[in-house]
């Protein structure tokens, strides 16, 4: 069975641009949240999808948003990049919400120059 | 939401169990308890979860006291592979959110 896929891994973007994040969960899977992780605030929830639909959201700014297929493959897209955007962003999914147990990609690492 | 507070880092040796433990003051009645491990550069991987008591894997245990305000995940006989940031979190029943804390930093000495 494949685990979580996200791509890209790695990612360079300049300040001010946008960027895509694309996450594939396992078959199956209909709960996808994402999370960014940095060496000073560690892991932080961004926002979870279910059946297309957010269904919560972290404390970040409106420039972060995202999306999820009919598929339950899972976008999240960040606007006007700032310098802190840097991070590895994680993509989880679970079978069912609230599952106690989650599957994790490996991450995409957001560099911003 | 359950915040968790867990120590920052925690040395052992090669062959020893290894105890950390979590606060979890504000847990809710139908919150659940889990742990990760993470490795470098990869996402975090499912230890255990639990909702009171002991619970036992192939990998870990579990122990929650009766009050549910704290857990302690024990890792038997740890070995260098066991390196890692662990991190327990209260899965919200209401609202599904995971709420990681900072993780315990894990260093096995040889």
């Amino acid at each position: 069975k494949a685990g979580v896929t996200q791509t890209p891994r790695y990612l360079i973007k300049t300040r001010g641009q946008q960027v895509t994040l694309s996450c594939s969960p396992i078959s199956g899977h209909r709960s996808v949240s994402w999370y960014q992780q940095t060496p000073g605030q560690g892991l932080q929830f961004l926002f979870e999808y279910f059946s297309e639909t957010q269904r919560n959201k972290g404390n970040f700014p409106g420039r972060f948003s995202g999306r999820q297929f009919s598929n339950s493959r899972s976008e999240m897209n960040v606007s006007t990049l700032e310098l802190g955007d840097s991070a590895l962003y994680l993509c989880a999914s679970s079978p069912v919400r609230g599952s106690p147990e989650a599957f994790f990609g490996q991450g995409t690492r957001l560099t911003v120059v | 939401l359950a915040k968790t507070t867990q120590p920052i880092s925690m040395d052992s040796y090669e062959g020893q169990e290894v105890n950390i433990t979590c606060s979890h003051n504000n847990i809710a009645t139908n919150d659940y308890i889990t742990w990760y491990q993470q490795f470098p550069s990869q996402g975090p991987r499912f230890i255990i979860q639990g909702y009171k008591t002991k619970v036992t894997n192939e990998v870990a245990s579990l122990f929650i006291p009766a009050d549910r305000k704290s857990s302690t995940l024990s890792l038997p006989r740890v070995s260098l592979s066991d390196t890692a940031v662990y991190y327990c979190l209260v899965v919200a029943s209401g609202t599904y959110k995971y709420i990681f804390g900072t993780g315990t930093r894990l260093k096995v000495l040889a």
